[in-house]
């Protein structure tokens, strides 16, 4: 099964609105870890934000805030005021337990138009 | 910074050959792991190490081995490429420990194997 579900292939959004990307999760281990990362065209991983499971507010990096819910099991991106080089790809990942992997979604591309 | 270096940016094989893919961290971490991206799928573990000459088979090992002689150093082989072994291959590193330690990835090795 999958253990992380982005829905989203791709997402068109204006410059200086705000966008939500769609994370959703699945595990049975109390503790876990989210992240999120960016990658642009160049192909390096950026980490954005992360969020523990027993953190009980939602985390927040500058532009970027993390919408946890975790009886639904989402971890929603939020990018807010967008800007043009905010145009990338978009992974959530799961690290569950102590384990040391990390579980990645299939992926959002963002494109922001001026 | 913590850097995760990449010997190449682009590669291309021929079907059979051995290829080694290389990478190197700075920052003394005790995790590398190695994934490949493919469209749609997101990136999934081949091998990750937690130490050196530890190394443990992710989700996708078939058709690669791994070699970590040194700690900074963790490279991936594939003993004979084939056409289905075309993708993007990430190298990532992070401490050990605490859940939250983000990784953090190299630039990618593009992989061609025609």
């Amino acid at each position: 099964a999958q253990k992380i579900t982005q829905t989203q292939p791709g997402m068109f959004v204006q410059e200086k609105e705000a966008v939500t990307l769609d994370c959703t999760y699945d595990t049975s281990d109390p503790s876990y870890g989210l992240f999120w990362y960016k990658q642009p065209s160049s192909g390096e991983m950026i980490f954005l934000i992360y969020q523990g499971s027993y953190d009980q507010q939602n985390a927040t990096e500058g532009r970027y805030s993390l919408n946890f819910q975790k009886a639904r099991k989402s971890a929603n991106l939020v990018i807010s005021a967008s800007q043009l080089g905010d145009s990338a790809m978009y992974f959530c990942a799961m690290r569950e337990g102590n384990d040391y992997k990390l579980s990645f979604g299939a992926g959002t591309t963002v494109t922001v138009r001026a | 910074d913590v850097k995760v270096t990449q010997s190449s940016r682009y590669l291309v094989k021929r079907t059979g050959e051995k290829v080694f893919l290389e990478c190197v961290q700075d920052m003394d971490h005790e995790n590398m792991f190695w994934y490949r991206q493919d469209p749609g799928l997101g990136l999934r573990l081949i091998y990750f190490s937690y130490d050196v000459k530890m190394k443990e088979k992710g989700d996708i090992p078939e058709g690669y081995s791994v070699s970590r002689e040194k700690k900074e150093r963790f490279s991936l082989i594939l003993e004979s490429a084939s056409t289905n072994q075309t993708s993007m291959y990430l190298c990532a590193s992070s401490l050990r420990g605490l859940a939250l330690h983000e990784q953090y990835f190299g630039p990618g090795t593009r992989l061609t194997v025609t």
